[in-house]
This record gives C-alpha cells, structure tokens and sequence, in this order.
C-alpha cells in the first residue's frame, strides 16, 4: 500500500496568494482528516469527513481555509488569500471505519512557508 | 472533556540505556490510547495502540507502553534506546469517535 499520499512536500508562497494542499488518503479507507501543525499549538485538527462528507470543521480557523473531498481518492485544502500565520506543516490522515476507533494513518505532511 | 498532558518536552538520554516517555490523561469514559512517533521532516507513524484487552501493549521495535486506568496513564517505555530511535513521540486518546487528542509531543535525543 502507498499509504497517504500529500502534494506538494513544500510550498513557499507570498502573502495574499492562494495555496492548494492535496490529499489521496489510502484506498479503502472512508474517513479522512486534514491537521495543522505548529511550534505554539502542537497538533490541530482542521476538519474531518467521512464518506466524502464533512463532519467536523469546527478547527478550521476562518473562512480563508476550505476543504472539499469530491471523492473517496481526493482532498484538497485551500487556502485564499494566504498570510504568514498560516505557515505550519499539514497533515493529511485516514482511516477506515465510521463509528469504530481505527487508527489513524499520516502522510508525510506539507511543509507550508507564507512570505 | 479529554486532554492528553506530556510533562517532558525533552528527554536526553545515552545510548543503550532504558528511557520512559510519560503519558497521562483524563476522561470520564473508556478510552483508545496511541503512541505515534515522528521523525525530522517526517508524518507521524504509529508506534503502539491500546483499544482493549492486554494492558500492556509492544511495538515492534522495542517499545512498549501499559495502560494504568487508575493512574489514567499510558507511559512509553524502552528498556535500551538507539541513536536510531531520535524522534519526537506523541501520545494520543480517543473516547471512541473520530476525534484524538494529542498531546505537545516529548523530543527523545539519544546520546551517543
């Protein structure tokens, strides 16, 4: 299994500019999680679907950020317009079962630098 | 409410001695407990689980981490570190729903 994939690795963009995160989280799995992660706030959950369908966005900080998963091999995060506060690393996750505890599985995470 | 409290953000150690990684929780109902390590520039990986049954649960690596309900902790042990195991591990919890919390992440630094 490849795992969770994320595109890019690293992104470097300037203030004010759009910045799209991709997520293919593994096949199979129907839940999938979007995290931020910073030195200040440790380890954030943005939001959560689960069969393609929004849950929990209650971490996502404000309108800039938005999440959509089209299907069950995709995710992207958006983020419009872009300010420097938003540099962190984002981790996309799944996992494979509603309403049981399975475990969560990371992708390798994109590094986020906002000039 | 969960909450997941690491009290050391830093742990040196030397190589080949025994290092315990500390864990407590609280919640008022039964819950999940997970050990995920990350390395430098890396996604988090998962170390161990406990969902039920033995309290004591192994990694395959060395590690191993016991679930005390009366202590409300899920501490991390190894009894020899590498220089290999160098890596920052977070505890997490789970009342049983989607949602973990994790804890601020203990840095391990394996001294040779």
């Amino acid at each position: 299994d490849a795992g969770v994939i994320q595109s890019p690795r690293h992104e470097v963009t300037e203030m004010g500019q759009e910045v799209t995160l991709r997520c293919k989280p593994i096949s199979g799995h129907n839940s999938l999680f979007w995290y931020r992660q910073t030195m200040m706030r440790g380890l954030e959950l943005l939001i959560y679907f689960n069969n393609n369908v929004p849950i929990d966005d209650s971490g996502m900080p404000e309108d800039r950020f938005s999440a959509k998963m089209p299907n069950a091999s995709f995710s992207t995060l958006k983020i419009q317009p872009s300010e420097p506060r938003d540099s962190a690393v984002y981790f996309c996750a799944s996992s494979g079962r509603r309403g049981y505890q399975e475990t969560q599985y990371f992708g390798p995470g994109t590094r986020l630098l906002v000039l | 409410a969960q909450s997941v409290t690491q009290l050391d953000s830093q742990v040196p150690v030397f190589e080949e001695a025994p290092v315990e990684l500390r864990c407590n929780y609280s919640s008022s109902v039964s819950v999940y407990l997970f050990w995920y390590v990350q390395y430098p520039n890396q996604g988090l990986q998962l170390l161990l689980k406990y969902l039920s049954g033995s309290t004591l649960v192994e990694s395959i690596n060395g590690f191993e981490a016991e679930f005390n309900k009366s202590q409300t902790s899920f501490h991390l042990r190894k009894p020899s570190v590498h220089i290999s195991d160098t890596a920052e591990y977070f505890c997490a919890v789970s009342e049983g729903t989607y949602k973990y919390i994790f804890g601020t992440g203990t840095r391990l630094k394996v001294l040779a």
